[in-house]
């Protein structure tokens, strides 16, 4: 069974508005999440992180929001860019090994 | 140059054979992991390393073979590939705790 869901395969968004893109977690040891973005024939990159001491982390357009009593976080990109369609995979850790999900693929249409 | 590196970008190879995918970091990374990629199953853990010498099985090890005699090396090697082992590979590694992974650029296996 995943421990770590992302129940949207893929997602559309017109450039400029607000991209979301969700990720479920079972395991409540899970204490550090990571979002990653990977383009086609290219590897994982690392995009943002949060702690679940925290419940929002900002990086410029990318902010991930945690809440930790339903098990889910979601990454916002504001405003979204055709340059962000991508692949998002998110990625969480107790301690051990991070798990990923599945990811979703993003297009952002111009 | 710094970073990691895998090798090959792309293979073919037949049902029976045996192959090896290189990966090679220049950080002495303690940590050094093996992903298969694959539609629907998102990055799935064949087999990670906490050091020299020291391997262990993740999500989907069947089929698969790790060593580590140096840090920087971390080889994964298919006794008798299968059709079901075509995949895109990912080697990661991180310096451990919370620090994120860094990945490789991938191999692209095609096994006919």
């Amino acid at each position: 069974d995943q421990q770590v869901k992302q129940n949207s395969p893929s997602l559309s968004v017109q450039e400029g508005r607000i991209s979301i893109l969700n990720c479920d977690y079972t395991n409540s040891m899970f204490d550090y999440f990571l979002w990653y973005k990977k383009y086609p024939a290219e590897g994982p990159t690392f995009l943002i992180s949060i702690s679940s001491i925290k419940d929002k982390n900002e990086d410029g357009r990318f902010t991930v929001f945690l809440n930790k009593s339903a098990k889910h976080l979601s990454l916002h990109i504001v405003p979204s860019q055709p340059g962000d369609s991508a692949v998002y995979f998110c990625a969480a850790s107790g301690g051990q090994n991070f798990v990923f999900g599945p990811g979703t693929r993003l297009s952002v249409l111009p | 140059d710094a970073g990691i590196t895998q090798s090959p970008r792309y293979k073919i190879t037949e049902t029976g054979r045996q192959v090896t995918l290189m990966c090679h970091q220049t950080w002495s990374h303690s940590y050094m992991f093996w992903y298969r990629q694959d539609l629907g199953h998102g990055l799935r853990l064949i087999y990670y390393s906490a050091a020299a010498d020291i391997t262990d099985k993740g999500e989907v090890p069947d089929g698969y073979v790790v060593s580590r005699s140096k840090t920087e090396n971390f080889p994964l090697t298919l006794e008798s590939a299968t059709r079901s082992q075509t995949s895109v590979y990912f080697c990661a590694s991180t310096r451990g705790g919370n620090y994120g992974y860094t990945f490789g650029s991938g191999t692209r296996l095609t096994v006919v």
